[in-house]
């Protein structure tokens, strides 16, 4: 069993709808858990991170945790083509080095 | 603020060649980690640095090595590189718990 699970997509919605994407985990000990985008062929760039269960609301992005159901998803809300990229999840267990990601879910958003 | 470089961009190498990525940052963080992405394998932590001085392996670590400089640098060593080494490689840095990244180094090893 992978550690951090994600379907790979492609997901795809139309531009202005809710693109939901998800993300389980095995740890049960995890702590921190964060949200990279990924544009094809550039780095992944930081687009939120949770700590506590429940939601965290940044702009159109709304990052959702449910640690009892080891669950962690990323809504963006009024979804635009330019939000078209690969989301990575992340998950930190404890410790600087216990950072596992994700394959990612590749999103793509239809003008 | 440059934020996470890293050089060179693209690079070829032959089987058995030897190479060193370069990574440095100025945001004053502790932490710096080198990852190779493959498709379909996601991110794996080669071998991080959790401050300057200190350096441990990570998920992949065979057939690398690395020099944590100072604080800013942390460099990657292939010293006889594999055709399965060809890879994305990204170093991040990180003050807490969350990393950013470079803009990475594409490496083939033919």
């Amino acid at each position: 069993q992978k550690e951090v699970e994600q379907n790979s997509g492609p997901l795809s919605v139309p531009e202005g709808a809710i693109a939901s994407l998800n993300c389980t985990y095995s740890d049960r000990g995890s702590q921190s858990f964060f949200w990279y985008r990924q544009y094809s062929g550039k780095s992944p760039e930081l687009i939120m991170f949770i700590y506590s269960n429940g939601d965290k609301e940044d702009g159109r992005f709304t990052a959702q945790l449910n640690k009892a159901s080891q669950y962690v998803s990323l809504l963006i809300r009024d979804s635009q083509p330019s939000d078209s990229a690969t989301y990575l999840c992340a998950v930190n267990s404890g410790g600087y080095q216990k950072v596992t990601f994700g394959t990612g879910t590749k999103l793509q958003v239809i003008p | 603020n440059a934020g996470v470089t890293q050089t060179p961009k693209f690079q070829v190498l032959k089987t058995g060649q030897s190479m060193t990525l370069q990574c440095a940052q100025d945001m004053n963080h502790n932490s710096m980690y080198w990852y190779r992405q493959d498709p379909g394998m996601g991110l794996r932590l080669i071998y991080y640095s959790a401050s300057e001085g200190t350096t441990d392996k990570g998920e992949v670590p065979n057939g690398y090595n690395v020099s944590r400089l100072n604080k800013r640098e942390f460099s990657l060593r292939l010293e006889s590189a594999a055709p399965s080494q060809t890879s994305v490689y990204f170093c991040a840095s990180s003050g807490g718990l969350e990393q950013y990244f470079g803009p990475g180094t594409r490496l083939t090893v033919t």
